[in-house]
């Protein structure tokens, strides 16, 4: 059974500084793994979708890799800013189960003015 | 505006009391789920439709129903809730139910406590 897992749980920085949010999956046979932001009343919003074939993607601010092999993606923020506060969460969808997702608990992130 | 909506947003009821969560997309997608959010838990699926008039289970389906007749609705039926499905629910969709790139897209959740 798939299980992921988000460390840490919670994140506290400083304005500017670049971070790195870290996600382990127990079963190497994912179809695509996607990074979401969480805010406070506003949903799930998905920020980066890396397919099992790639290494990387990028967007802004944010890039976000994944070492299929050893069960590993993180999401590196550069110069964080305080709208980067919220809740990240990972999830990866299983080679069969079709579009089922499977989430991480996520990290929490606040960024310090 | 690309969006999947849930109504209502917020909830309360008590117990046995049938209640149906809508969602809608309006984006033409194939695929739409249900899942719950719980403290500790994450996210877990409750039901999916791979596209109009065909469902299944996920992994957490007891107490809940589901129907698909048009391609764009997707509802949430609890047909006699209980205090433990309290929780926050999440509908989401996506282009096909097998496309390695298709992004999922969630709505902004319901908020549902059951006294």
């Amino acid at each position: 059974k798939q299980e992921v897992t988000q460390i840490p749980a919670a994140l506290s920085v400083p304005e500017g500084e670049n971070l790195v949010l870290n996600c382990s999956f127990t079963d190497s046979a994912i179809y695509n793994l996607q990074w979401f932001r969480q805010d406070p009343g506003k949903g799930l919003t998905s920020l980066l979708l890396i397919q099992s074939s790639q290494r990387e993607q990028t967007s802004g601010r944010l890039n976000a890799s994944l070492d299929k092999s050893s069960g590993r993606s993180t999401l590196y923020i550069a110069a964080s800013q305080p709208g980067d506060s919220a809740t990240y969460l990972c999830a990866v969808r299983a080679d069969t189960g079709f579009q089922k997702l499977v989430f991480g608990t996520g990290t929490r992130l606040l960024v310090s003015p | 505006e690309a969006q999947v909506t849930q109504n209502p947003r917020y909830l309360i009821t008590v117990t046995g009391k049938k209640l149906t969560v809508t969602c809608s997309q309006n984006m033409n997608h194939e695929y739409m789920s249900w899942y719950r959010q719980d403290p500790g838990l994450g996210l877990r699926q409750i039901y999916y439709s791979m596209n109009v008039e065909v469902t299944d289970k996920g992994d957490v389906p007891e107490g809940y129903k589901v129907s698909r007749k048009e391609k764009r609705n997707f509802p949430l039926i609890l047909e006699s809730p209980s205090p433990n499905q309290t929780s926050l629910y999440f509908c989401a969709s996506s282009r096909s139910s097998d496309g390695p790139g298709d992004e999922q897209y969630f709505g902004p959740g319901t908020r549902l406590t059951v006294t």
